[in-house]
């Protein structure tokens, strides 16, 4: 299975845009970017999810690089309630776009947003 | 849409007794996971229901495990002869895959954190 890197740790001041990195070097073809947050003390939430283009959501944008081997999740401006770990999945799909649905999580990024 | 709810919120055992967790999925979801989390760790996953069928289960699922889904509806998992290593919280997701659907979201309860003494 192709792995994930992110940083371990990030931090955001209030209103300001924030900019959270992941590396999957090993991405295949049908490799969906999928990106879930888990905020204390809860179980982890679907933010954002995309294939090849750009995508944009009520909550995040997700920029992926063009040879696919890295995304960037956007988070416009961020609010102390998006403090949280971050996580950034890859899942299978398959040629007819459905995909495998099994979620392998890493260790994530820690955001911490300073008022 | 009342969301995935897990019962009990918390369970305290003491070794070698037996566990059942439950777990309320989305009413129309097809599919039902079970991950365990342990402190500062990323959730792992265990097995995976798609309606009643048992379609995957982890190495991380030894013998002690037990998982069911009975009707397709709720789930049920089993820990039997608790170990001290149990000790985590257990997450079940639902989602609603289609064929051909790209999305597979999946929603998460909050959680069963189990303690065994």
């Amino acid at each position: 299975d192709a792995k994930t890197t992110q940083p371990n740790s990030m931090e955001s001041n209030e209103e300001e845009p924030v900019h959270l990195p992941c590396n999957h070097s090993t991405i295949s073809g049908t490799d969906y970017i999928h990106w879930y947050r888990q905020l204390p003390s809860q179980g982890p939430e679907y933010v954002i999810h995309g294939l090849t283009s750009n995508v944009n959501n009520r909550m995040a944008s997700l920029a992926i690089a063009e040879d696919r081997k890295s995304s960037t999740l956007i988070l416009h401006r961020a609010t102390l309630r998006d403090a949280a770990v971050y996580y950034c999945i890859l899942i299978k799909g398959n040629a007819g776009g459905t995909s495998y649905g099994k979620l392998t999580f890493g260790q994530g990024t820690i955001l911490t947003v300073h008022p | 849409d009342t969301g995935v709810s897990q019962d009990p919120r918390h369970k305290i055992t003491k070794r070698g007794q037996n566990v059942t967790f439950r777990c309320d999925p989305i009413s129309e979801h097809n599919r039902l996971y079970w991950y365990r989390q342990t402190l500062g760790q990323g959730p792992e996953f265990l097995t995976y229901f798609q309606n009643e069928a048992q379609l995957e289960k982890s190495r991380l699922l030894s013998d002690r495990f037990s998982a069911e889904r009975p009707k397709g509806s709720f789930s049920t998992l089993e820990i039997q002869r608790t170990e001290q290593g149990d000790s985590a919280m257990y997450l079940c997701a639902s989602s609603l895959q289609l064929t051909g659907a790209t999305e597979g979201k999946q929603y998460f309860g909050p959680g069963t954190r189990l303690t065994v003494l």
